[in-house]
């Protein structure tokens, strides 16, 4: 079983819709959790960050993390076509300078004018 | 936000000829910077950790003397690929670590944005 499970997608909704992206991951260790969103050919951009459990919300973005049931998602609102992009779930165990971040595979979303 | 640029953005070279990359963070400092590669539509992989003034920590398969990784200030990093061959074309990411300015640490970790190379 791979450390951070991650639909790749791809995932296509209408203009306006509600987005709903998830990764599980295995070890209940992990501490940080992190949503990155990457364009094509560019670096991925850092969205939200949350520390244990409960939500956070950023304008239309809002982050969740349930460490009983080791799930985290993503909810993206008022969806725009400007969101098409890769989304990357990533967590980490330590609050470490040197402890690389482990990443889900990423999940395509396309939203359609 | 903590920025991070890459130079180049985008090169070409010819098989057997080396290529260096350099990672900065223009706004803050970074003890650690990491390297990544991603293949077209494929996820991130972790190709070293870079710490400054020692030595880089590379992961399992990839070739340090392939590779070669210097982190010789608080604000850069630069990643060589030596003998390249086409096999190594790629887009290559670098990512550092806002460790903040006011005596706390941050766990966020910034993307600069890519270098894309291609080995003809």
């Amino acid at each position: 079983q791979k450390e951070v499970e991650q639909d790749p997608g791809p995932l296509s909704v209408p203009e306006g819709a509600i987005v709903s992206l998830n990764c599980t991951y295995s070890n209940s260790a992990f501490q940080y959790f992190m949503w990155y969103r990457q364009y094509s050919r560019k670096g991925p951009e850092l969205l939200m960050y949350t520390y244990s459990s409960g939500n956070k919300e950023d304008g239309r973005f809002t982050a969740q993390v349930d460490k009983s049931s080791k799930y985290i998602s993503l909810f993206i609102r008022d969806s725009q076509p400007s969101d098409s992009a890769t989304y990357l779930c990533a967590m980490s165990y330590f609050n470490s300078g040197n402890t690389p971040l482990v990443f889900g595979k990423g999940t395509r979303l396309s939203v359609i004018a | 936000g903590a920025v991070v640029s890459q130079h180049p953005s985008r090169v070409i070279c010819k098989s057997g000829t080396s290529v260096k990359i350099e990672c900065r963070s223009l706004d803050f400092q970074a003890t650690t910077m990491f390297w990544y590669r991603q293949f077209p539509k494929q996820s991130l992989m972790l190709m070293a950790t870079s710490n400054e003034g020692s030595k880089a920590t590379y992961e399992q398969g990839v070739e340090k003397d392939k590779f070669l990784i210097n982190h010789a200030s608080l604000t850069l990093s630069t990643l060589t690929v030596t003998s390249a061959h086409p096999e190594d074309s790629s887009f290559y990411i670098c990512s550092a670590r806002d460790w903040g300015t006011s005596g706390y640490e941050r766990y966020e970790q910034y993307f600069g944005p890519g270098t894309r190379l291609t080995v003809t």
